[in-house]
């Protein structure tokens, strides 16, 4: 249990379906995150939200959009996803940035 | 751009042994973590050295940081079958952009055999 909840753990979809993946904390952080982890390649940072404000948009492509209601929560919006973006999608949370980062435990995305 | 390089990219030892994984990185850093990743898990975070400190411990884990070098390295002593997991350095800081800014690794995959 680290605190940091992921829903769905397990998701498939395709190219032109809509769907959100959706994180949770109860930890009282201020700074939340959310990774792409693919096979072979370092963790990418895509976006980070500290106080509910977006501070990092890692250049990530439009089909992603990121949505932070509350401190608490953190949204991954998907649309028109490509086979590449089959990946891991990790969310994490830091008291604020620049701390220790505590991940939830993943959703494994597969794009047909 | 990547900024930790883990060496070496797989370890195999056996139960008992101590594991040692090295990390270079290429600019300056406020900081250097290193995280753990059981297989379909999410990262858990193991320790954090600071740019100023040279060496931190914590329960079995020894961590180095030098910055002349640019270079980390993680021993764990005495390993576990448990220990077995991707081992990730991320370091903050440094490399323009965001000042807080975790940029990590590709990792060591630590194998630990009974």
């Amino acid at each position: 249990e680290t605190g940091v909840t992921q829903t769905p753990r397990h998701l498939v979809m395709g190219m032109t379906n809509k769907k959100s993946l959706k994180c949770e904390q109860h930890l009282g952080h201020n700074a939340m995150y959310w990774y792409k982890q693919s096979a072979k390649k370092p963790l990418e940072l895509m976006f980070v939200y500290n106080f509910k404000e977006q501070t990092e948009n890692n250049s990530v492509p439009s089909r992603f959009s990121p949505e932070c209601p509350n401190s608490s929560h953190l949204f991954l919006h998907l649309h028109t996803l490509q086979p590449e973006d089959s990946a891991l999608y990790l969310c994490a949370s830091s008291i604020w940035e620049g701390q220790p980062q505590h991940f939830g435990d993943g959703t494994r995305l597969s794009i047909l | 751009s990547q900024q930790g390089e883990e060496d070496p990219q797989a370890l195999s030892i056996q139960e008992g042994e101590n594991a040692t994984m090295n990390c270079s990185y290429k600019t300056s850093i406020n900081n250097l973590q290193w995280y753990r990743q059981n297989s379909g898990r999410g990262l858990v975070h193991l320790i954090l050295i600071r740019s100023n400190e040279r060496e931190k411990h914590s329960g079995r884990l020894r961590v180095t940081l030098d910055t002349s070098k640019k270079s980390s390295s993680l021993l764990i002593t005495a390993s576990r079958a448990a220990d077995t997991a991707s081992y990730f350095c991320a370091t903050e800081g440094g490399s323009g952009g965001s000042n807080y800014k975790l940029t990590f690794g590709k990792g060591t995959l630590l194998t630990v055999n009974p």
